[in-house]
């Protein structure tokens, strides 16, 4: 089936550094959904990316929707200590039903010890 | 402003019982889907409804059924219940747009526990 690759799975961040990262996939979309997760809350969603190409902030954070439609990256600029978390992407296919959201399997962001 | 709506916020269930969930949508979505995630898992989808007519059907089990009602609120019917059915449901709502759907926003899910 489709399946979206999130990477990196998981990483550590000291205050202050940038973070990136990035969903890929052998499919095109329509829609890129970047989406924060704190444990046993509903996912947040933090930017909707709607046009191949399409470069959007949202504060610290910065998306773009791969020009090629088959990829997204997530930027954190600046990285705070609330920004730990579990941030998944999600995409609705080209040609897909009505806007079943298919998730990748999340970026775990945990403070440098 | 008004958030997606579930209930309960958590749910314990014995073994072959069965659970029913709700979902409120936002006011003026049409769409609800059903998500299912397990500890340490990507949410998994289950089922989308769009106009109270199922829209897209994922990894849903025969023993799970879910419906949209005229006021667009959601129920995800669980029966005969299993230890692995244990899991965080979430529900989500958007507004169909000519065809296509906006961003999805999720309420704060139901948590099952099986035993």
């Amino acid at each position: 089936g489709q399946q979206l690759n999130q990477s990196p799975q998981s990483m550590f961040i000291q205050e202050g550094e940038d973070v990136s990262m990035n969903c890929t996939s052998s499919s095109i979309f329509n829609t890129w959904l970047w989406y924060k997760q704190d444990p046993g809350e509903g996912p947040v969603l933090l930017i909707a990316l709607y046009k191949a190409g399409e470069l959007t902030s949202n504060g610290r954070l910065t998306a773009q929707f791969g020009i090629t439609r088959k990829d997204s990256f997530l930027n954190i600029s600046a990285s705070i200590p609330s920004d730990v978390g579990i941030y998944f992407c999600a995409g609705q296919l080209k040609g897909g039903s009505q806007g079943n959201l298919i998730f990748g399997k999340g970026t775990k962001l945990s403070v440098k010890p | 402003a008004a958030g997606v709506i579930q209930s309960p916020r958590h749910l314990i269930k014995e073994k072959r019982e069965t659970a029913t969930l709700k979902c409120y949508p936002i006011p003026r979505h049409d769409t609800v889907y059903w998500y299912q995630q397990g500890p340490g898992q990507d949410p998994q989808f289950l089922i989308s409804f769009y106009e109270k007519m199922q829209s897209d059907k994922g990894s849903i089990p025969d023993r799970f059924s879910a419906q949209q009602f005229s006021d667009y609120h959601s129920e995800l019917n669980m029966s005969s219940l299993e230890l692995g059915d244990s899991a965080l449901y979430f529900c989500a709502s958007s507004k169909n747009h000519g065809g296509m759907n906006t961003e999805a926003f999720f309420g704060q899910g139901t948590r099952l526990t099986v035993v």
